[in-house]
C-alpha cells in the first residue's frame, strides 16, 4: 500500500515564524501535491509537483512556497505564518497524469493524515 | 474550466436504509470521477473512480456511483448505511485531455448515518 506521511499531526506555531511541513511518499510517484482544507471551503491546491524540483502554483499560493529536491519528500513552507494560514494541511501522491486514455491518467491520488497547523 | 458541486453540505440517513451522496460536474469532453471518504482526523481515503465502460462503478466498503453523462452526475449510493460510514465525502473530476489535468474536488458532503 502507498504510505503518505506528514513528518507532524499538530502545529502551534506564531505569527512571523517560518513554518516547514514535510511530506514523505514510498511509492515512487511523480506527482505530489499540498492542500488545505477549510470547512465549507473544501480542499483547495496550494502547490503541485510533477517531478524534482518542478513546481506548479495552485488555486492560493500567496504566502507559501514549496521544495522538492527529492522525489519522495514534498516540503511546504509557510514564509512568515499568518493567523490566516491556521487550516488542515493535506499532502498527496500520485502517479504522473498524461493526457488521454493512458492508464496512468486516471490513478488515483493517495493522501497523508493532514498537519492541522494553528498560528498564534 | 472544470468544476464539482456537490448540493448538499449534509445528509442524514437511519442505518440500515439506503443513502446517496450527490455530485455533479462540468468538464470538457469525457470526465474522470472519483469519490474519496475522510474520517475524523484522516486524510482522504479513495473510494471507487469512474473511466469508461459501466456506468455503475463499484468501489470499498460496499459504495457504488451511478455515472449520468445526460445529467453529468455521478451520484455516491450505498443500499443500507452503517453507522461507521459517518464520514466527509468528496467527488473530484479530472479531464483527460485539455484544460488542467489536476483534479477538481467538490467541497464535502458530510454523512451522519443515525443508530
Amino acid at each position: 500500500d502507498v504510505k503518505v506521511t506528514q513528518s507532524s499531526r499538530y502545529l502551534v506555531k506564531r505569527t512571523g515564524e517560518k513554518v516547514f511541513l514535510e511530506c514523505v511518499q514510498d511509492m515512487d510517484h511523480e506527482n505530489m501535491f499540498w492542500y488545505r482544507q477549510d470547512p465549507g471551503l473544501g480542499l483547495r491546491l496550494i502547490y503541485f509537483s510533477y517531478d524534482v524540483k518542478m513546481k506548479e502554483k495552485g488555486d492560493i499560493p500567496e504566502g507559501y512556497s514549496v521544495s522538492r529536491e527529492k522525489k519522495e519528500r514534498f516540503s511546504l513552507i509557510l514564509e512568515s505564518a499568518s493567523t490566516n494560514q491556521t487550516s488542515m494541511y493535506l499532502c498527496a501522491s500520485s502517479l504522473r497524469y498524461s493526457t488521454g486514455q493512458s492508464k496512468r491518467g486516471y490513478q488515483p491520488q493517495h493522501f497523508g493524515d493532514g498537519t492541522r497547523l494553528s498560528i498564534l | 474550466a472544470q468544476s464539482v458541486a456537490q448540493p448538499e453540505d449534509q445528509v442524514n440517513v437511519a442505518e440500515g436504509n439506503p443513502l446517496t451522496v450527490k455530485c455533479t460536474y462540468s468538464v470538457s469532453g469525457n470526465p474522470y470521477l472519483f469519490w474519496y471518504v475522510q474520517y475524523p482526523n484522516r486524510g482522504l481515503q479513495f473510494l471507487l473512480k469512474y473511466i469508461t465502460g459501466d456506468n455503475l462503478v463499484k468501489g470499498s466498503y460496499g459504495f457504488e456511483a451511478e455515472f449520468n453523462k445526460s445529467q453529468t452526475s455521478f451520484h455516491l449510493k450505498k443500499p443500507s448505511a452503517l453507522v461507521s460510514d459517518s464520514a466527509l465525502y468528496f467527488c473530484a473530476v479530472r479531464a483527460p485531455s485539455g484544460g488542467s489535468y489536476i483534479p477538481t474536488f467538490g467541497r464535502g458532503t458530510s454523512l451522519i448515518v443515525h443508530p
